[in-house]
């Protein structure tokens, strides 16, 4: 069955950085992208960005750009995120998620369990 | 960007109402919208994608319709499980989330 099962909660301090990891298995990973949505304490969903697991091409949110990577590693099946330059306002559970596509178009369809991060001085 | 606006934000409801959320995009996105349910302390979970497909194992009370701006999910029979809040996502380009209805218990 698939399955992503994510790193553990993480407290950084305001202008760290934090990476959070995301193992992925039951399926063959490189035949599908990892996308990273988070959700701050009694908010939505905001949707992060996007790696394809097998070209290693990304696509990032707007507002993010510059502060967030993502990578792979094939050979562990597992995806990261990179988030520099913390803020207080980046507190929230990070979730991976398996992209599903039709043709261009993806969605998520499987979830990780979700990673939190807290940043606080 | 592409926005998506939920209504209501709240709900509250029986179990065996029928219910139904809107969901209205902020231009086109063809059929290229999803839902999924989020409980407290856990992460969502896939009910429809591409508007009305339901996803496997998804229960039948479950339905989606809509085309181009305006979306609807339906539960046509609450049962007890089924409170939670429930996302609209568009994914015609990039993603973007509704703000969430949250299902509650009348």
């Amino acid at each position: 069955q698939v399955q992503l099962v994510q790193s553990g909660a993480e407290v950084k301090k305001p202008g760290a950085s934090v990476k959070v990891s995301c193992k992925a298995s039951g399926y063959t990973f490189t035949s599908f992208g990892i996308s990273w949505v988070r959700q701050a304490p009694g908010q939505g969903l905001e949707w992060m960005g996007w790696i394809s697991a097998y070209y290693g091409n990304t696509n990032y949110a707007q507002r993010l750009q510059g502060r967030v990577s993502m990578t792979t590693d094939t050979s562990t099946t597992t995806a990261f995120m990179d988030l520099r330059s913390l803020r207080s306002d980046d507190t929230a559970v990070y979730y991976c998620g398996r992209n599903r596509c039709s043709g261009g178009n993806c969605y998520i369809d499987y979830w990780g369990q979700g990673t939190l991060v807290t940043v606080s001085s | 960007d592409i926005q998506m606006t939920q209504s209501p934000s709240t709900l509250s409801a029986s179990v065996g109402d029928r219910v139904t959320i809107t969901c209205r995009a902020s231009q086109s996105i063809s059929n290229w919208l999803a839902w999924y349910q989020q409980k407290p302390g856990k992460a969502p979970k896939l009910l429809i994608y591409k508007t009305s497909s339901l996803e496997s194992g998804v229960p039948s009370r479950f339905s989606g319709s809509g085309s181009g701006t305006e979306f609807t999910l339906t539960i046509s029979s609450l049962q007890p499980d089924d409170f939670a809040t429930y996302y609209c996502q568009q994914y015609n380009i990039y993603y973007t989330f509704g703000q969430g209805t949250k299902l509650e218990i009348k």
